[in-house]
């Protein structure tokens, strides 16, 4: 139980471009989904927390319009990185909880390359 | 604000050894959660094992067991009988009881030794 995925799993493009990722909760109803980047050998770093049907609370020096968060439903939230440039590249992983007491469960991640 | 440090970037463990990594936090929290996530190279982060911080009994979980001192703020990961799939970035992490976002240590790479 508590499956996370977590689409794409890779992801090049051009700069400009702006690429969605996609989070969803497979087998429960999550509350909260977190989005968090992780560059190589480094620890993941938290960009923000998204609740179902309100706005995400972007972590300090995230900036809001670059990523974009929406979580329209219980089981999907999704992450858009407008206008990516190079310095964009990472590696995104997002998470979902059932409950504020639960524990969160991760997505496989979502490796971007923005040439 | 609340802070994890693992002061040990890199470990190594010969297979079928007993294997300490350290994490130390702080919070003036009197309950939260402590965790170790496992991210092997497939990036894929695995919870190993979580301990709510009024238990006094250190959680375990097969192989994994934690040493949890509260006073001193300490929470180690013993991995016994290291095997070759343990090898990965192991990272500590700690939340707050209601509305916890984690906050996670630097990490430790493990390497197991055949």
């Amino acid at each position: 139980g508590a499956v996370v995925s977590q689409h794409p799993s890779r992801v090049i493009c051009k700069s400009g471009t702006s690429v969605k990722i996609e989070c969803r909760s497979l087998d429960f109803q999550a509350t909260t989904m977190f989005w968090y980047r992780q560059f190589p050998k480094k620890s993941l770093m938290l960009m923000a927390t998204s609740n179902e049907g309100s706005k995400a609370t972007y972590e300090q020096g995230v900036e809001k319009d670059k990523f974009l968060i929406n979580h329209a439903s219980l089981t999907l939230s999704t992450l858009t990185v407008t206008s990516a440039h190079p310095e964009d590249s990472s590696f995104y992983i997002c998470s979902a909880r059932l409950g504020s007491n639960q524990p969160q469960h991760f997505g496989d991640g979502t490796r971007l390359s923005i040439l | 604000a609340q802070t994890v440090t693992q002061s040990q970037p890199e470990m190594s463990v010969q297979e079928a050894e007993t294997v300490t990594l350290s994490c130390t936090y702080d919070t003036s929290e009197s309950d939260y959660y402590l965790f170790w996530y496992k991210q092997p190279p497939s990036r894929q982060m695995i919870l190993v094992i979580r301990q709510e911080a009024y238990k006094q009994q250190n959680a375990t979980e097969n192989r994994f067991s934690v040493n949890f001192q509260k006073a001193a703020k300490s929470f180690s990961l013993k991995i016994s009988d290291s095997q070759l799939g343990d090898a990965a970035m192991y990272f500590c992490a700690y939340s707050r009881i209601q509305g916890g976002k984690l906050i996670f240590g630097q990490g430790t790479e493990l390497s197991v030794k055949p």
